[in-house]
């Protein structure tokens, strides 16, 4: 069935340094890739979003890559500050479908 | 900075009890949906809408049931509460077409003793 899975459910990145956060799916008929930040006791939040017709897309600090040929997608994010701990999520969704199915979390702490 | 508004934001009630979690949005959004997630969990679809007078199944299966009378509110309703229901409910909205990134609530916490 259809999945999106993420490679490692923790993350512990210091201070200043790049993170990047992996993403795998299994439909390929998704055309449409989101990532969420959810920090505790909060609801997701949009981060960047990319849609098929494209590999990369960038944000401020972040950079989403798409290589549909292997069906995997990543989150960049530069200079991670202590306000980017939280839950991210990936996230796909096909025109055929008409839902958003998210994986299941990486969790992302900050060493100082 | 929320548009999408969620009550209330904890719960916590008896077995057997009748409970309604709110949802109101002021975006003017067509779809709604509702998620259910336990901690650091993936997020599980249980109901969505397409506007008004449109409700679907998501695919969890769950006891409860949604209505959609207004487009800004979609109520989600639980007629016997149980302690399976212990969850957080999430609420998000997004506009039309279908590839649009969805806007989240902050949830509401439901614990059923």
């Amino acid at each position: 069935g259809e999945s999106v899975g993420l490679h490692l459910p923790t993350l512990s990145v210091q201070e200043g340094d790049n993170s990047i956060i992996n993403c795998a799916y299994s439909n390929s008929a998704s055309d449409y890739f989101i990532w969420y930040k959810q920090e505790s006791g909060k609801g997701p939040q949009f981060i960047i979003d990319i849609r098929s017709n494209m590999d990369k897309r960038q944000g401020q600090r972040v950079t989403v890559l798409l290589n549909k040929t292997v069906k995997h997608l990543s989150l960049q994010i530069a200079a991670t500050q202590p306000g980017d701990s939280a839950v991210y999520f990936c996230a796909e969704s096909s025109s055929s479908a008409s839902k958003i199915i998210f994986g299941s979390g990486t969790r992302l702490s900050i060493r100082p | 900075e929320a548009d999408i508004y969620q009550t209330p934001r904890y719960l916590v009630i008896g077995t057997g009890k009748k409970i309604t979690l709110e949802c109101s949005q002021t975006m003017g959004h067509d779809k709604m949906y509702w998620y259910q997630q336990d901690p650091g969990m993936e997020l599980h679809l249980i109901h969505y809408s397409y506007g008004v007078n449109s409700t679907e199944k998501g695919d969890l299966s769950s006891e409860s049931t949604v209505s959609r009378i207004r487009t800004e509110h979609f109520p989600l309703t639980l007629e016997s509460a149980r302690p399976s229901h212990t969850s957080q409910y999430l609420c998000a909205s997004s506009v039309r077409p279908d590839n649009s990134p969805l806007h989240f609530g902050n949830g509401t916490r439901l614990t059923v003793t």
